[in-house]
């Protein structure tokens, strides 16, 4: 769902359950998409990206699929861990711009 | 250095004061970036560098942000006439490459103003 001000979406699993994140993006001329990690209090961290000739790239234990025809990102997370508990923030890049979208809280409960 | 600093961690001024946020990237990086995020909200542009060339500020506010980096390495950020609004965390990145829209963006801690 959306985000407003503090309240952000929140993905609550388990630990070693798989977890997928999605995001919607807005800008169909968009080529590049990257997903970022933010734990409390640090910087983003870069996870994995993709470009538009694709519809899936693998990282270790991550996932990204990209469907164009809807405009929908979403980020697969394998067994995920008790440090995998963040803000994660997918963004969307031309030449000149990337655009953070609103991000997506993951809690892991272990 | 090993990552990019940025300096100070937090500020706390009051409103009409000039405020110098600074920024040293990765060493050799030749792009560097500055966005603000607010609590819960993703980073959001400003402006970025190729090395000591300022290729878009669309994302500064107004004229009372601007930005410079001289030498093409260190950057600062200056908001002069503070004002409540400015209140956030701003947040310095540095990329090897020459484009924000490929290669991986290193993020530092970021810099916590809050304007009184």
């Amino acid at each position: 769902g959306e985000s407003v001000g503090l309240h952000l979406p929140t993905l609550s699993v388990q630990e070693g359950d798989n977890s997928i994140i999605n995001c919607a993006y807005s800008n169909s001329a968009s080529d590049y998409f990257i997903w970022y990690k933010q734990e409390s209090g640090k910087g983003p961290q870069f996870i994995i990206d993709i470009r538009s000739n694709m519809d899936k790239r693998q990282g270790q234990r991550v996932t990204v699929l990209l469907n164009k025809t809807v405009k929908h990102l979403s980020l697969q997370i394998a067994a995920t861990q008790p440090g995998d508990s963040a803000v994660y923030f997918c963004a969307e890049g031309g030449y000149s711009t990337l655009t953070f979208g609103k991000g997506t809280m993951l809690l892991v409960s272990p | 250095g090993a990552g990019v600093s940025q300096s100070p961690r937090y500020k706390v001024t009051k409103r009409g004061q000039d405020v110098a946020l600074r920024c040293d990237p990765i060493s050799g990086h030749v792009s560097l970036y500055w966005y603000r995020q607010a609590l819960g909200q993703g980073p959001e542009f400003l402006t970025y560098f190729n090395y000591e060339a300022q290729q878009d500020k669309s994302g500064l506010p107004n004229d009372r942000f601007s930005a410079e980096r001289p030498e093409g390495s260190i950057s600062t950020l200056t908001i002069q006439r503070t004002e409540q609004r400015d209140s956030a965390m701003y947040r310095c990145a540095s990329s090897s490459g020459q484009s924000r829209a490929t290669g991986e963006l290193f993020f530092g801690e970021g810099s916590r103003l809050t304007v009184l």
